[in-house]
Formats: C-alpha cells, sequence, structure tokens
C-alpha cells in the first residue's frame, strides 16, 4: 500500500524567506503527486499536480515541486513567502489496490510565516 | 461557479446516534468524494461516488456509507456514532470521469462533527 510521508510537522519561517515542505511516498508503480493548502477554517485548495512529462511543476501562488523517482520525492518549494502563505500544506498520491483507487495523503506540514 | 457546498457545517451527536451529511458539487462535476479529517489520522478516504455509483472505497467499517442522486448531490451516513467519529468531514468534487484521481479536486468547507 502506499504511504506518504510529511518529514517535519512544523516550519516556521520569516517572511521573504525561502522555504521548503519535505514529502516522500513509498511506490513501486507510476502514482500522481499533489499538494493541497488548508487555510484555517477551510477545505482544502490544490497547489500542484504531477502526473507525468516534466518533473518540475509550477503551481498556484508561487509554489513550484519537483518529483524524484530515485529518490521517490516530492518536496514543495517556495523562494519568498508572505505571511499570507501560513496554513497547512498536505501532500498526496494516487494509490490502486483491489481495483479500487483513492488519494493518501501525508500528516501535513503547518507552515507559520513570521514578520 | 458556485463552490462545493456541504451542510450542515456544524453538528454535535451523542454516541449511538446515526448523522447524515450533505454535499452539492460543483455544477457539471459528477464525481463526489468523502475525507474524514481529524488531529490523530489525518485525512483519510473514505469512498467516491460517480453517476449514483460508488466507483472507489477507502477502508473505513460499514457504519459509514453514502449515496448520490441524479443531480450528483452527495449526502454521507454514519450509523451508530462513535466518539473517535468526532472529525472533519470534507467533500470534494470534480469532473473524473476516468475514475482515475489525476484531475483537479475541489474541496467544500466541511462538516465538523462531535460526538460527545
Amino acid at each position: 500500500a502506499q504511504s506518504v510521508t510529511q518529514l517535519d510537522s512544523q516550519v516556521p519561517v520569516f517572511e521573504e524567506a525561502p522555504v521548503e515542505l519535505r514529502c516522500n511516498y513509498s511506490s513501486s508503480v507510476s502514482v500522481y503527486l499533489f499538494w493541497y493548502v488548508q487555510y484555517p477554517n477551510q477545505g482544502l485548495q490544490l497547489l500542484l499536480k504531477y502526473l507525468s512529462g516534466s518533473t518540475l511543476v509550477k503551481g498556484i501562488n508561487g509554489f513550484e515541486a519537483e518529483f524524484n523517482k530515485s529518490q521517490t520525492s516530492f518536496h514543495l518549494r517556495k523562494p519568498s513567502v508572505h505571511i499570507s502563505d501560513t496554513a497547512e500544506y498536505f501532500c498526496a498520491v494516487t494509490t490502486h489496490q483491489g481495483g479500487s483507487e483513492k488519494l493518501v495523503f501525508g500528516k501535513g506540514t503547518k507552515l507559520t510565516v513570521n514578520p | 461557479k458556485a463552490g462545493v457546498t456541504q451542510t450542515p457545517r456544524y453538528l454535535i451527536k451523542t454516541r449511538g446516534q446515526q448523522v447524515t451529511l450533505s454535499c452539492s458539487p460543483i455544477s457539471g462535476h459528477r464525481s463526489v468524494s468523502w475525507y474524514q479529517q481529524t488531529p490523530g489520522q489525518g485525512l483519510q478516504f473514505l469512498f467516491e461516488y460517480f453517476s449514483e455509483t460508488q466507483r472507489n472505497k477507502g477502508n473505513f467499517p460499514g457504519r459509514f456509507s453514502g449515496r448520490q442522486f441524479s443531480n450528483s448531490r452527495s449526502e454521507m451516513n454514519v450509523s451508530t456514532l462513535e466518539l473517535g467519529d468526532s472529525a472533519l468531514y470534507l467533500c470534494a468534487s470534480s469532473h473524473s470521469p476516468s475514475g482515475r484521481f489525476k484531475e483537479t479536486q475541489y474541496f467544500g468547507p466541511g462538516t465538523r462533527l462531535l460526538v460527545l
């Protein structure tokens, strides 16, 4: 079964600093990979996704992620964060099991951007 | 275009009761997925409906069930509530004609259920 590990549960950074949120997944087959953001008291919003092709994926709000098949990683980066980026970020991977597909999420990383 | 709406937004129930949550997808979307979010277990996939049929299913007990109507609106039911069912329940809609999760899912704000 697929699993997703987000290596940091909390990441504090200062405004305008770069940030990297790490995500590793376990897989022996091709997968789809996603990053979602959740602002307080809201649902999830898709930041970006990797389906195939170029390993560097650009998303909304200046975020990007790099798919690394050999390291089974899909780290999220932003060169300069804003206070408004404070939120919880979830990495997710599709898994296919017993004829059924589902989305498996990591435990989330809380990003806090300080002034 | 209106987003995904979920009702009610907050709910308090007692153990043993049953509850029904509702989700209205974005107009034109035929796929609706349900997720449970708790501090301990994180986000977990419950099931997905497409054109009134359950197409994908997570690893939850049979107390959790759902259905989808011809207008794509979906309901989720939890019978014999347990304390551990306290969670934020999120639904998401997408086009997803293929049954794969590669199409973008649009999430609602969730229903926060508290079981006492």
